[in-house]
């Protein structure tokens, strides 16, 4: 089993739609969980970290159930610039340095 | 910018080459690490630097060699890559030792593409 698993999509959607992407981990310890955005040919950016009591940036909102070892992010009134690849980021917890396990990413396509 | 910077950023090299990708970092930080990045595949960690010691080396061939000469500066050296090499590598840094939230983010340089003939 992986350890951060993600649907690889595309998730085409039009311009103004709600989307929703989930991840799953596999490492109950975890500590932190991130999501990253990486367009294509550049290099991951953080997007937003998650929290427990869910958090919302924007039009972004993200969740964690850790009974589940689930996240998620919704991205509501999808816009063009919002396509790109999202990464599902897992850290383990304290061990001398910030590991992070990343998922493979979920493809976003918003078209006019 | 991240305030990750990484040279170059596109590498041709033959597999009977030698060259040396760089990182520089100008965020403080004391952590910095190798990724490798394919096609359709999560990032893999190669290395990481904490406080200017190798921590990790996560069964990386030996023609991949890294070296942290500071905690601004990592060095990937490379020699009789393989085809199978090609992928954008990622040098990234972070504040290790400060744990909890936002703290153990870690932030990207653009990359190298690297294309193994």
């Amino acid at each position: 089993r992986k350890e951060v698993e993600q649907d690889p999509g595309p998730f085409n959607v039009p311009e103004g739609a709600t989307v929703a992407f989930n991840c799953t981990y596999s490492n109950s310890a975890s500590q932190s969980f991130f999501w990253y955005r990486q367009d294509c040919r550049k290099e991951p950016k953080l997007l937003m970290s998650v929290y427990s009591s869910g958090n919302e940036d924007g039009r972004f909102t993200a969740q964690l159930n850790r009974a589940s070892q689930y996240i998620s992010l919704l991205i509501r009134d999808s816009k063009l610039s919002d396509s790109a690849t999202y990464l599902c980021v897992v850290s383990p917890g304290p061990g001398g340095y910030n590991k992070l396990i990343f998922g493979a990413g979920t493809r976003l396509a918003v078209h006019p | 910018e991240t305030g990750v910077t990484q040279t170059p950023r596109h590498l041709v090299m033959g597999m009977t080459n030698k060259k040396s990708l760089k990182c520089e970092q100008h965020l403080g930080h004391n952590a910095m690490y190798w990724y490798k990045q394919s096609a359709k595949k999560p990032l893999e960690l190669m290395f990481v630097y904490s406080l200017e010691e190798r921590v990790e080396n996560n069964s990386v061939p030996s023609r991949f060699s890294p070296e942290c000469p500071n905690s601004s500066h990592l060095f990937l050296h490379l020699h009789t890559l393989q085809p199978e090499d090609s992928a954008l590598y990622l040098c990234a840094s972070s504040q290790t030792g400060e744990w909890g939230g936002a703290k153990n983010i870690q932030y990207f340089g653009a990359g190298t593409r690297l294309s193994v003939l």
